[in-house]
């Protein structure tokens, strides 16, 4: 039990592209999804946080127009990184967890490299 | 401050061996959690163990167990009878619960590996 899944796994695309990566819990309702990003050799950095049906709330520095979340199921979220740039290749991991204080349960990540 | 500091950017054990990994954190909750997650190369983070502020005991899971020092601050994980595949990188974070909601704040990670 507590699948999340990402879609895609790597993604590779020309600068000035937009990129949409899915984060789905497969197997339980998630009220709250997490997004992080993560450069080379570093620590996992929280982007934002998204309920079901609500705005994201954007972490300070994480800019709201470039990182589009959208979080209009309880099984679904969606960040789309809008006009990517080189800067923005990462390592973006969602996690999902049935709210409160409950255990976040980690996808499996989505490797953007941005050309 | 950093809330979660881990100092050990990388760490070597012999198979079978023991190792600590060591975690420190600052928090002024009086209720908060804290996780240990390892990651692989392949990106998955893979939750291990968790322990809770107001838990008496040290959490333990199989060969995973949470050396937790409230009043020094500490939660260090030890890991018993190394095997190859626990090579990967380590993370300590933490959750507060007064005013975090459910944010978990990572450390830096501890890079562990293990030799024949």
């Amino acid at each position: 039990g507590a699948v999340v899944s990402q879609h895609p796994s790597w993604v590779i695309c020309k600068s000035g592209t937009s990129v949409k990566i899915e984060c789905r819990s497969l197997d339980f309702q998630a009220t709250t999804m997490f997004w992080y990003r993560q450069f080379p050799k570093q620590s996992l950095m929280l982007m934002a946080t998204s309920n079901e049906g609500s705005k994201a709330t954007y972490e300070q520095g994480v800019e709201k127009d470039k990182f589009l979340i959208n979080h209009a199921s309880l099984t679904l979220s969606t960040l789309t990184v809008t006009s990517a740039h080189p800067e923005d290749s990462s390592f973006y991991i969602c996690s999902a967890s049935t709210g409160g204080f409950e255990t976040q349960y980690f996808g499996p990540g989505t490797r953007l490299l941005v050309l | 401050a950093q809330k979660i500091t881990q100092t050990q950017p990388g760490m070597f054990v012999q198979e079978k061996e023991a190792v600590t990994l060591d975690c420190t954190y600052d928090t002024s909750d009086q209720s908060y959690g804290l996780f240990w997650y390892k990651q692989p190369s392949s990106g998955e983070m893979i939750f291990l163990i968790y322990q809770g502020s107001y838990d008496e005991q040290n959490a333990t899971e199989g060969r995973y167990s949470l050396n937790f020092q409230k009043a020094r601050k500490s939660a260090n994980l030890v890991i018993s009878a190394s095997q190859l595949g626990d090579s990967a990188m380590y993370f300590c974070a933490m959750r507060e619960l007064t005013g975090g909601g459910n944010k978990l704040t990572f450390g830096t990670g501890t890079q562990l590996k293990v030799e024949l």
